[in-house]
């Protein structure tokens, strides 16, 4: 398998602009999260998902943020508008079916909003 | 809420000595532990994983145990090299919480 798969790796985009990042799951990963890395915050969790449905959201920032699952192998994290502190890696990362089980990281993509 | 703390942030040593990184966490109500590696401008590889219920996991010239009644994780490194230079994070996976939460890390730079 080729791993978690995200496009693109680096994006680089204006204040106000629609920002999608795309996130092809490990096959056979039920489990699907959505990760934001910056330096002053660390790693933190966004949103996740179970066979496709969002369990825990809490973690999205605000209603700019939303992420959809429409099936197994695609996931999409969409940020309209941007706005510069929205600059950090994004990461996706999957799990098999039983909870607590290993995740597995994509490379991230790296977003810079200008 | 889960807390998870590794000290130190940075860490230097000379080539081929033995090393310990150090992780606490609040919460020991935990399904496992995981210890990961982060090199620069790059994603996560993980390296251990240790169940709630194992002492210790290895893999190679790293080892890694858990204390879970005290809170604690150990990631062992012997005859480091200079390869092994990373940041290297920390996560658990809480009871009723479905989801990781990440230490800081630790930088190590070996020192060829």
């Amino acid at each position: 398998d080729a791993g978690v798969i995200q496009s693109p790796r680096h994006e680089v985009t204006e204040m106000g602009q629609e920002v999608t990042l795309r996130c092809k799951p490990i096959s056979g990963h039920d489990y699907l999260f959505w990760y934001r890395q910056t330096m002053m915050r660390g790693l933190e969790l966004l949103i996740y998902f179970n066979n496709n449905v969002p369990i825990d959201d809490s973690g999205m920032p605000e209603d700019r943020f939303s992420a959809k699952m429409p099936n197994a192998s695609f996931s999409t994290l969409k940020i309209q508008p941007s706005e510069p502190r929205d600059s950090a890696v994004y990461f996706c990362a999957s799990s098999p079916h039983t909870q607590g089980n290993e995740q597995f990281f994509g490379p991230g993509t790296r977003l810079t909003v200008l | 809420k889960q807390e998870v703390t590794q000290i130190p942030a940075a860490l230097s040593v000379p080539e081929g000595e033995n090393l310990v990184l150090n992780c606490s966490f609040t919460d020991s109500a935990i399904y496992n532990l995981q210890w990961f590696r982060q090199d620069p401008g790059k994603g996560l590889t993980s390296l251990l994983l240790i169940q709630s219920s194992q002492r210790e996991q290895t893999s190679g010239r790293l080892n890694a145990s858990l204390d879970k009644s005290s809170g604690r994780s150990t990631l062992y490194i012997a005859a480091s090299q200079p390869g092994d230079s990373a940041t290297y994070l920390c996560a658990v996976w809480g009871f009723g919480n479905e989801k990781l939460t990440f230490g800081t890390g630790t930088r190590l730079t070996i020192i060829p």
